[in-house]
């Protein structure tokens, strides 16, 4: 599994756009670049993924990096409701999901 | 809405009990997982199953055992509960094994094991 890291925590101020981000600097060539959420007292959701060109859905923005090795999630407008964990997965589908640590989004009003 | 459900919310066990935790998908997907996620260990993988009736380990499958009998359940069961199995339990499914399908989560199940 390609190794990530992921800053612990991030803190934003609401209405605000907010960039998370992580490095992926040993992914596979048929990895996916997953994005997951955890709400507090909640399953993950699922976010958005890419492979090679940014992506956009009505959730997030998702950014990588030519070279792969680093991706950037976007909210565009944070809101209080955006207060998670975000996990970064790469993903072959080869295996099951493996979450790391993930960062803590913090939103201020 | 498509959805992961998880028989319970909160759930109270005693040592030594038989401990069964139910998840249903309504998504007709092939593939389902039992996750469990404790804090500063993050989630991990106990069983998963790819099909009816078939059963693959994770990565501590020990205590555990599953039953995928139908598609859309998977039940996770504590032969013998211990403290040490006070978690959240997270159950989820994805329709395909590619690297293009998400998977779906339920909401957990916080069980307590005294």
């Amino acid at each position: 599994d390609a190794k990530t890291t992921q800053p612990n925590s991030m803190e934003s101020n609401e209405e605000e756009p907010v960039h998370l981000p992580c490095n992926h600097s040993t992914i596979s060539g048929t990895d996916y670049i997953h994005w997951y959420r955890q709400l507090p007292s909640q399953g993950p959701e699922y976010v958005i993924h890419g492979l090679t060109s940014n992506v956009n859905n009505r959730m997030a923005s998702l950014a990588i990096a030519e070279d792969r090795k680093s991706s950037t999630l976007i909210l565009h407008r944070a809101t209080l409701r955006d207060a998670a964990v975000y996990y970064c997965i790469p993903y072959s589908g080869n295996t099951p999901l493996v979450f790391g640590k993930g960062t803590r989004l913090s939103v201020i009003a | 809405d498509v959805k992961v459900t998880q028989s319970s919310r909160y759930l109270v066990k005693r040592t030594g009990e038989k401990v069964f935790l139910e998840c249903v998908q309504d998504m007709d997907h092939e593939n389902m997982f039992w996750y469990r996620q404790d804090p500063g260990l993050g989630l991990r993988l106990i069983y998963f199953s790819y099909d009816v009736k078939m059963k693959e380990k994770g990565d501590i499958p020990e205590g555990y055992s599953v039953s995928r009998e139908k598609k859309e359940r998977f039940s996770l069961i504590l032969e013998s509960a211990s403290t040490n199995q006070t978690s959240m339990y997270l159950c989820a499914s994805t329709s395909s094994l590619g690297p293009n399908y998400g998977y779906t989560f339920g909401s957990g199940t916080r069980l307590t094991v005294v």
